[in-house]
């Protein structure tokens, strides 16, 4: 089973709302992460939990909060956007065993900030 | 600052031709991964390269990565439509949980 669960599939949100995406594995993966990506784009790194614990943060701004509540779940709490956040949001998982980074990703949340 | 780019960034291709694309970054890593993403999809992946040398094959897809050149290819062999995709390659950089994207290269095959 190389399945990560993305919920919602797609999110409409006002500027002064508060949501928030979630993302869950049971592969006993190690490293959960967060991509954003823009149309054409590729994604890009935003996060990334390792052991339960918040790693990397690739200068994200503080309007997006992530949270790892425990080693299946990931969440990404949303406040204030702007509409230039609208875009993919992709959840990813990988074992980290020896090294090996194989990222397996969700199907992703559609985000629209109008 | 790590670049992972990839040549071309869009390819338009006859059925049955074969071409090459290619993944060049400017970091240390010796791993290397392809992806694809059909159009407002996710990522599927495709290979995971592991050491200098390494070569990998699924259908009429081939990869293959040279660590000292910095340098990955996906090779297609006698294009078919259902390979119309873009096509990612990424990177994991030495002593990091990082997983960075190239830009990416749109592949059309037409009859």
């Amino acid at each position: 089973d190389t399945e990560v669960t993305q919920t919602p599939k797609h999110l409409v949100m006002g500027m002064t709302n508060k949501k928030s995406l979630k993302c869950e594995q049971h592969m006993g993966h190690r490293a959960m992460y967060w991509y954003k990506q823009k149309a054409k784009k590729p994604p890009e790194l935003m996060f990334v939990y390792s052991y339960e614990k918040l790693s990397i943060n690739e200068s994200v701004p503080s309007r997006f909060s992530p949270e790892c509540p425990n080693s299946s779940l990931l969440n990404l709490h949303l406040h204030a956007l702007q509409p230039e956040d609208s875009a993919l949001y992709l959840c990813a998982s990988s074992q980290e065993d020896r090294g090996l980074t194989e990222a397996f990703f969700g199907q992703g949340t559609r985000l629209t900030v109008v | 600052e790590l670049k992972v780019e990839q040549n071309p960034l869009f390819l338009s291709m006859q059925e049955g031709k074969n071409y090459t694309i290619y993944c060049n970054y400017s970091t240390t890593s010796d791993r290397l991964y392809w992806y694809r993403q059909d159009p407002g999809k996710s990522l599927e992946s495709l290979f995971v390269l592991l050491s200098n040398g390494a070569v990998k094959q699924e259908g009429r897809l081939m990869a293959s990565l040279d660590t000292k050149a910095r340098l990955s290819t996906l090779h297609i062999t006698a294009a078919v439509h259902d390979l119309s995709a873009t096509y990612f390659c990424a990177v994991d950089p030495r002593d990091t949980d990082k997983l960075i994207f190239g830009t990416g290269t749109r592949l059309q095959v037409f009859p």
